[in-house]
């Protein structure tokens, strides 16, 4: 069965970066568009990126772009997750999860928390 | 680009129907057959239970049922569980090759 397993999280300091890695098993990884996701503490999901299958094609939310890279490895069935510059706002449990060519989010990991803090 | 506005809220007794709206732009809901909608109980991840406005992926109950006019879908869950008692996101994809999601309706079984 689809399983994803994020990891990478912590807590991290104000302009800081972290790196996000999905392990992804139980289905073809390559053959897939894949998501991230984040959830603030309390509040709604908030889409954050995706990329293609291949890799070729990724899409941001206006709130990372410039700051955050999607990327995978489909040798290793990986998917990454490059932050930087964090802020306070960045604070959320990460999800990533396989996705429908980039327009449904379906099978979802169960998070890792990124936490922004001085 | 601006979150899909949903009630913050909704409740039914066990067996009633309940309904929850998702509201967008013609730039999503309105745009595309690509509206999404997600279960998620307290310290969970979400679960998807509605794909493509009204598709059920396999293993949801045919209790969960999505429709869309025009810029807003529904979900309406019939025959209410206890076990239903949860938040509800919708999604779609939008005209800038992105998604956006709902801010999510707490759903109380009474």
């Amino acid at each position: 069965q689809v399983q994803l397993v994020e990891s990478g999280g912590g807590l991290v300091k104000p302009g800081g970066s972290l790196r996000l890695s999905c392990a992804a098993s139980g289905f073809m990884f390559s053959d897939y568009y894949m998501s991230w996701i984040r959830q603030a503490p309390g509040k709604g999901l908030e889409w954050v990126s995706y990329i293609s299958s291949s890799g070729s094609t990724v899409s941001y939310a206006d709130s990372v772009k410039g700051r955050f890279t999607i990327s995978r490895d489909n040798a290793e069935n990986s998917l990454f997750l490059q932050m930087n510059s964090l802020g306070a706002e960045d604070t959320a449990v990460y999800y990533c999860a396989t996705d429908n060519m980039g327009t449904t989010p379906a099978y979802w990991g169960q998070g890792t928390l990124v936490t922004v803090s001085s | 680009q601006s979150a899909l506005t949903q009630p913050a809220s909704v409740s039914g007794s066990p067996g009633q129907s309940i309904t929850i709206s998702c509201t967008g732009t013609s730039s999503d809901v309105g745009g595309y057959h690509f509206v999404s909608w997600y279960q998620q109980h307290p310290g969970k991840a979400p679960k998807l239970i509605i794909y493509e406005v009204t598709n059920r992926p396999s293993g949801v109950a045919n209790r969960f049922s999505g429709s869309k006019s025009g810029n807003t879908a529904s979900l309406t869950i019939s025959g209410l569980q206890a076990e239903d008692e949860a938040d509800y996101f919708c999604s779609s994809y939008t005209t800038s090759s992105t998604l956006v999601f709902g801010g999510g309706t707490k759903l109380t079984v009474l």
